[in-house]
């Protein structure tokens, strides 16, 4: 079936970069746009961005612009989204999602927590 | 931005209870929303797309309504399972946001 499988969980320094994975699977990886998205303790969900498997393109939001860059491996089936510069708010629980140009996302990875602590 | 207020934020039902819960977008955006439903430790389902459509294998007490700024989730009789968070997204422009969530506890 179709599944997304995001990296463990992590514990990051600040200042440091973070790189999450997210392997597809039960379907063609290029033929769905990759999403990220975080949700920090008590606090809503809040979009990221998006990368197209199949050109690599991307869209960010602009709060992220500065510090994400999203990737993907082809030949792997899998998206990664790196965050730099990592302070305590980034630490969240981050998702990534599938969604066709201009729909929301169909199927959502479980999530993966990082936490940014000294 | 556009900001999606969804209310309630928590709702105590019995099972065989109907629920509603409704987002608000703060400008039109025809009728680009889906609706979730996230249990704790799982990765959110999908359960309404294009505001009304009932995403394929998701039971028929699952219903929406709505387009422009107002929109409803609607759950008819309610089962042990349907006891979980729900919100919406709108994907009409950047940044695509988020309801703030929607807490269905049993009574």
């Amino acid at each position: 079936q179709v599944q997304l499988l995001l990296s463990v969980a992590e514990v990051k320094k600040p200042g440091a970069s973070v790189k999450v994975s997210c392997k597809a699977s039960g379907y063609t990886f290029t033929d769905y746009y990759i999403h990220w998205v975080r949700q920090a303790p008590g606090h809503g969900l809040e979009w990221m961005g998006w990368i197209n498997p199949h050109n690599g393109g991307t869209v960010y939001a602009q709060k992220f612009q500065a510090w994400v860059t999203m990737t993907r491996d082809t030949s792997i089936s899998t998206a990664y989204m790196e965050l730099s510069r990592l302070t305590s708010d980034d630490t969240a629980v981050y998702y990534c999602a599938r969604g066709l140009h201009g729909d929301g996302f169909d199927i959502w990875g479980q999530g993966t927590m990082f936490t940014v602590s000294s | 931005d556009i900001q999606m207020t969804q209310s309630p934020s928590s709702l105590s039902a019995s099972v065989g209870d109907r629920a509603t819960i409704t987002c608000r977008a703060s400008q039109d955006i025809r009728n680009d929303l889906g609706w979730y439903q996230q249990k704790p430790g799982k990765a959110p389902k999908r359960l309404i797309y294009a505001a009304s459509t009932l995403q394929s294998g998701v039971p028929s007490r699952f219903s929406g309504s709505g387009s422009g700024t107002e929109f409803t989730l609607t759950i008819n009789s309610l089962q042990p399972e349907d006891f979980a968070t729900y919100f919406c997204l709108q994907h009409n422009s950047y940044p695509l946001t988020f309801g703030g969530g929607t807490k269905v506890e049993i009574k």
